[in-house]
């Protein structure tokens, strides 16, 4: 199966500390984006990028949020400073171009910061 | 501007009996309606998409959905529910390029 993988499947990280999430998409999707879910809420967009590029970040992505997607190819979540705050599960997603594609997301990443 | 309200936050069905999950959106374009399915601990799974083709959509695990463009609505409907089918659903509409804004879900519950 080549569906979207996230590593770690959970994490948990005293405050203060840097977290790193990793997304390999689907191989052929140019598209990639990263999702914050809470408990009883639906997924909440923080970036998208195509290719490398990283076109649009959300206003829920304060300034100790990074993401890169270095080759186009697989990409990372880094958190730094984590505050309780964070606790949530981070979703990637991958797509092909266009409007209206589906996006396929991965298991996700549970954070929790005690 | 685009978004998605799922009118029942819990539905409860008996084993057996009809499922039906609401769904209304607003959007200034044509949009893409997705919904998607989410087990405990699990991340979203695509149970069906509607992208301007028939307006009567069928997905998988024998869920089906209306596009209804006077009633800006895209319900989701199963015949007959199984335990399995018990989750967390949500309704998702895009109308660009990179957007696609999620309802809060709709919470199954399948009674035996």
């Amino acid at each position: 199966d080549t569906g979207v993988s996230q590593d770690p499947r959970h994490k948990i990280t005293k405050r203060g500390q840097n977290v790193t999430f990793r997304c390999d998409p689907i191989s052929e999707h140019n598209r990639l984006y990263w999702y914050r879910q809470t408990l009883g809420q639906g997924p909440e967009f923080l970036t998208y990028f195509q290719n490398e590029a990283q076109l649009e970040k959300s206003r829920l992505l304060s300034d100790r949020f990074s993401a890169e997607r270095p080759k186009g190819s697989f990409s990372t979540l880094e958190i730094q400073r984590t505050e309780q705050g964070d606790s949530a599960m981070y979703l990637c997603a991958s797509s092909l171009d266009g409007i209206g594609n589906t996006i396929y997301f991965g298991e996700g990443s549970w954070l929790t910061v005690v | 501007a685009q978004s998605v309200t799922q009118l029942d936050s819990h539905v409860s069905v008996s084993e057996g009996t009809p499922v039906l999950l609401r769904c209304n959106y607003s959007s200034s374009y044509s949009p893409s309606l997705f919904w998607y399915v989410q087990h405990p601990n699990k991340g979203l799974q695509l149970l069906l998409k509607y992208t301007s083709a028939a307006t009567l959509v069928k997905g998988i695990n024998g869920f089906e959905a209306e596009f209804k463009k006077s009633e800006t609505s895209f319900h989701l409907t199963k015949p007959s529910a199984h335990m399995s089918d018990a989750a967390e659903y949500f309704c998702v509409v895009s109308d660009m390029a990179y957007k696609y804004i999620f309802g809060t879900g709709t919470r199954l519950k399948v009674l035996a």
